[in-house]
Formats: C-alpha cells, structure tokens, sequence
C-alpha cells in the first residue's frame, strides 16, 4: 500500500509561471516531510522540507505547503526556471517510536518540464 | 568534498552470480539506508541503518543483504541476483534518521544501475 502518493506524474509549465506540485499521504504519524529534486544520471538532491508541526516553509523560489487535515502536501516553485526540469519526489518519515521509523517514504516522482 | 560514493555506477551481471554494491560516506553519519528507482514505483526502502551493528528491513528487503561494520561503508549484497532486481541503486546517508528529531535532509550517491540478465 502507497503511503505518499504523486498523482501526477508529469508537469509542464512556462518559463516564469508558478509549478505547483502534489503529494498525498495516508499515515497521520508522519512528522516530517521533504521534497528532492533528481536531474537524470544524479542522485536525488535535497530541496526543502517542513516539520508536521507547520503549515508552510519557504526557501527562496520554493515554498512547500501544509495540509494536515487534508494529509496534502505541495511544493511551489515561483518564478520557475528552465534549470528546475527535473523528476520531483516527496517524502515522509515517522514519529521516534512508530512502525516508520529510519524509514523514509517516498512519492512516485513527478516530472517538472519547464518550457523556456 | 563531503559526499556518498557508490560502486560500480553500472554492473550486468548473470543470475545467481553474487554481488556486492559498495557504498560509503565521509561525513561522519549515524544513518544509512538504500533505495531502488523503478518506473512508475519511485524509491522504495531496501535496508536501512541507524548506527554500526544496527540494520533493519525497509520495504523492499527480499533478496538482499546488508551490514555495518564500519560508520562509513554500508554494503549491499546480492546473494543470488534475479531479473527483478535489475533497478537503479541509491545510498544515502544523514546525520540522524528518520525519526530521530530534526529531519535536515538525506545525501544521496550517484546511483548504480544494475542489470541482471
């Protein structure tokens, strides 16, 4: 069973224009959540990430959103950049203690194009 | 440079033919873990480990074998590779694991693409 999900698996956007990317979870212990970006031939770099604990964190272009409630997540990248085309993962870990812990989850992948 | 080194970054191998995919870390970390890219599957948890001598089973763990002898070197073992294993291979390491508190993000190696044929 997929506990983060990327329903999407693919994006396109125009260069300057805001992507906006998606991740869902099913596990209400998750407590912390991360976004990696990955360029082919790499391995995945780390990006941003929030504590459960918040509702929004922000890091230059990249903001990464909230919704506890909603078990939704979303990574905003304004103004995009051609450089930002790339394989886009979420991620999620567990409270000290839970069934997830040391694992990290990941999300399928979704592909940011971003057209120049 | 701080980094995660893997090796080799591509193998073809035979069924049954057992192997070994090295990684290390030069960074002092206490977590280990490794991962398989699939199409369509993203990255699933293989082994992990949260300091020498302590490994567990991630989500995917049939077919392979770790250990950590050392902080820096978690190898991953392929006792008798099959074709479903042909994926792509990543070690990553952190400072602490999941879990553990602040989560600061994992360093990730280059990959090692493996076929089994």
């Amino acid at each position: 069973d997929q506990q983060v999900k990327q329903n999407s698996p693919s994006l396109s956007v125009q260069e300057g224009r805001i992507s906006i990317l998606n991740c869902d979870y099913t596990n209400s212990m998750f407590d912390y959540f991360l976004w990696y970006k990955k360029y082919p031939a790499e391995g995945p770099t780390f990006l941003i990430s929030i504590s459960s604990i918040k509702d929004k964190n922000e890091d230059g272009r990249f903001t990464v959103f909230l919704n506890k409630s909603a078990k939704h997540l979303s990574l905003h990248i304004v103004p995009s950049q051609p450089g930002d085309s790339a394989v886009y993962f979420c991620a999620a870990s567990g409270f000290y203690g839970s069934s997830n812990t040391g694992k990290l989850i990941f999300g399928q992948g979704t592909t940011l194009q971003v057209k120049p | 440079e701080a980094q995660v080194t893997q090796n080799p970054r591509y193998l073809i191998t035979v069924t049954g033919k057992k192997l070994t995919v090295t990684c290390s870390q030069n960074m002092n970390h206490e977590y280990m873990s490794w991962y398989r890219q699939d199409p369509g599957l993203g990255l699933r948890q293989i082994y992990y480990s949260m300091n020498v001598e302590v490994t567990d089973k991630g989500d995917v763990p049939e077919g392979y074998k770790v250990s950590r002898k050392e902080k820096r070197n978690f190898p991953l073992i392929l006792e008798s590779p099959s074709p479903n294993q042909t994926s792509l291979y990543f070690c990553a390491s952190s400072f602490r694991g999941p879990g553990q508190g602040s989560v600061s993000g994992y360093t990730f190696g280059s990959g090692t693409r493996l076929t089994v044929v």
